[in-house]
C-alpha cells in the first residue's frame, strides 16, 4: 500500500517560488506504472490537478499553471517535487501529492500540505 | 470556475439512494471513459470511490456506483448512511493537452 507525505515551508511571501516535496513509501516511485501527481484545493473550494510526472521525467502541466510549474522526481530518494514560481495570495491552499495511473486521478494522496502565500 | 458541473449540494435520508451528477462536454466526460468520484470528510484527503465510469476500488461499498450517458456522469449511493456525508467530487481525463478536469464539488447531506 502506497504512502504519501508532502512537506515544504508552509508560508511563502509573494512573488516567490512555493517548493514541495512528496515522499513516497511502500513502493519504489520507478517500479510501477504509477504517475506522480500534485493536486491543491484553495480553502473552501474545488481541487484543481496542478500537474504529474513519470518516474522516466515526462511530465505533464496543466495550461493554465504551465508557464510556473516544475514537477522533477528523485529517483534516489523515492521523492517527486513540485515548484511554483511568481506565486500570489490565489495560490494559498491546501497542496496534495498523489499517485495515480495512467487515466485515474488519485488512487493514492498524501494527507496534504497547506501553503498560504503571504508577506 | 471548475471544469466539470456538479450540484453544490444534494441531501438523502438514510437509506434512500441519492444520485450525484457532473456534466462536462465531449472533450472530457463525453470523449473518454475515465471518469472518477472522489469522496473528501472535512479536514481530510480525498478517496478514490469509482474510477474509469463505474469501477469500484476494492473495499469500496457497493453501494457506491457510477454511470455516465453523453457528456454527464453520475455518483449513485444506495442505502443512504449517515457517514456518506461528505463533499464530493467528479474528474474526468479529458486529453493530452488540458489532462484532467475536476467538478466543483458536492455537499451532500443526510438528514
Amino acid at each position: 500500500q502506497l504512502q504519501l507525505q508532502e512537506s515544504g515551508p508552509g508560508l511563502v511571501k509573494p512573488s516567490e517560488t512555493l517548493s514541495l516535496t512528496c515522499t513516497v513509501s511502500g513502493g519504489s516511485i520507478s517500479g510501477s506504472s504509477y504517475y506522480w501527481g500534485w493536486i491543491r484545493q484553495p480553502p473552501g473550494k474545488g481541487l484543481e490537478w496542478i500537474g504529474s510526472i513519470f518516474y522516466s521525467g515526462s511530465t505533464y502541466y496543466y495550461p493554465s499553471l504551465k508557464s510556473r510549474v516544475t514537477i522533477s522526481v528523485d529517483m534516489s530518494k523515492n521523492q517527486f517535487s513540485l515548484k511554483l514560481s511568481s506565486v500570489t495570495a490565489a495560490d494559498t491552499a491546501v497542496y496534495y501529492c498523489a499517485g495515480h495511473l495512467p487515466f485515474t486521478m488519485g488512487n493514492y494522496w498524501g494527507q496534504g500540505a497547506l501553503v498560504i502565500v503571504s508577506s | 470556475q471548475s471544469a466539470l458541473t456538479q450540484p453544490r449540494s444534494v441531501s438523502g435520508s438514510p437509506g434512500q439512494s441519492v444520485t450525484i451528477s457532473c456534466t462536462g462536454t465531449s472533450s472530457d466526460i463525453g470523449g473518454y471513459n475515465y471518469v472518477s468520484w472522489y469522496q473528501q470528510y472535512p479536514g481530510k484527503a480525498p478517496k478514490l470511490m469509482i474510477y474509469d465510469v463505474a469501477k469500484r476500488p476494492s473495499g469500496v461499498p457497493d453501494r457506491f456506483s457510477g454511470s455516465k450517458s453523453g457528456n454527464t456522469a453520475s455518483l449513485i449511493i444506495s442505502g443512504l448512511q449517515a457517514e456518506d456525508e461528505a463533499d464530493y467530487y467528479c474528474c474526468s481525463y479529458a486529453g493530452t493537452y488540458t489532462y484532467w478536469v475536476f467538478g466543483g464539488g458536492s455537499k451532500l447531506t443526510v438528514l
